[in-house]
């Protein structure tokens, strides 16, 4: 089971760009990074998924080094509506990873005007 | 475009009772979840289907049932609710192909 480390919170002013870094030191080989976003009162959604080098889409970055033991969500010129918490998951895509795919308690990042 | 609905947003319980979380889809998605939510946690897995007629325990079980009749739907049933069961609950889905999981809005429940 793949365990991942987040820092508990951060805190940024808006505009600028935010880094927040996973580390997943036990990653399989067949293990992809997920990254979700969650606000107060919601399910998480969705952000970017990587498996090694850099993903980009419309709403972030992910940076993952070729040892893949750790990963980095960048959001670029925050605004205060980026305030939830992100949550990184490592695990399998098929059914047998299924049940090992965790969520620990994520990052906390709080846009400060 | 619904997604993932989950039904009741809020409940309330006396110890002891019984209740069922619903939980329904229309993206055709294989797999479907239960999650548990405590306050300043991550969520945790209660049970698990990837397909109609198979379900499977996650991290947390004890205390729930799960059954899968149909692709769309997927409840949970609280058996005899306790106090430790007060929680926020999300279901969600995703398809086989993509490692992708789609949520819904919760059911944020109180058991007294």
């Amino acid at each position: 089971l793949a365990k991942t480390t987040q820092p508990i919170s951060m805190d940024s002013y808006e505009g600028q760009e935010v880094n927040i870094t996973c580390s997943h030191n036990n990653i399989a080989t067949n293990d992809y990074i997920t990254w979700y976003q969650q606000f107060p009162s919601q399910g998480p959604r969705f952000i970017i998924q990587g498996y090694k080098t850099k993903v980009t889409n419309e709403v972030a970055s992910l940076f993952i080094p070729a040892d893949r033991k750790s990963s980095t969500l960048s959001l670029p010129r925050v605004s205060l509506s980026d305030t939830a918490v992100y949550y990184c998951l490592v695990g399998r895509g098929d059914s047998g990873g299924y049940q090992k795919v965790t969520f620990g308690t994520g990052t906390k990042l709080q846009v400060i005007p | 475009n619904a997604g993932v609905t989950q039904t009741p947003k809020f409940q309330v319980l006396k110890t002891g009772q019984s209740m069922t979380l619903q939980c329904a889809q229309d993206m055709n998605h294989e797999y479907m979840s239960w999650y548990r939510q405590d306050p300043g946690m991550g969520l945790r897995l209660i049970h698990y289907s990837v397909g109609a007629g198979i379900t499977d325990q996650g991290e947390v079980p004890n205390g729930y049932n799960v059954s899968r009749s149909t692709t769309e739907d997927f409840p949970l049933r609280l058996l005899s609710a306790a106090p430790s069961q007060t929680s926020v609950y999300f279901c969600a889905s995703r398809p086989v192909a993509k490692n992708i999981q789609y949520f819904g809005a919760g059911t944020r429940l109180s058991v007294l």
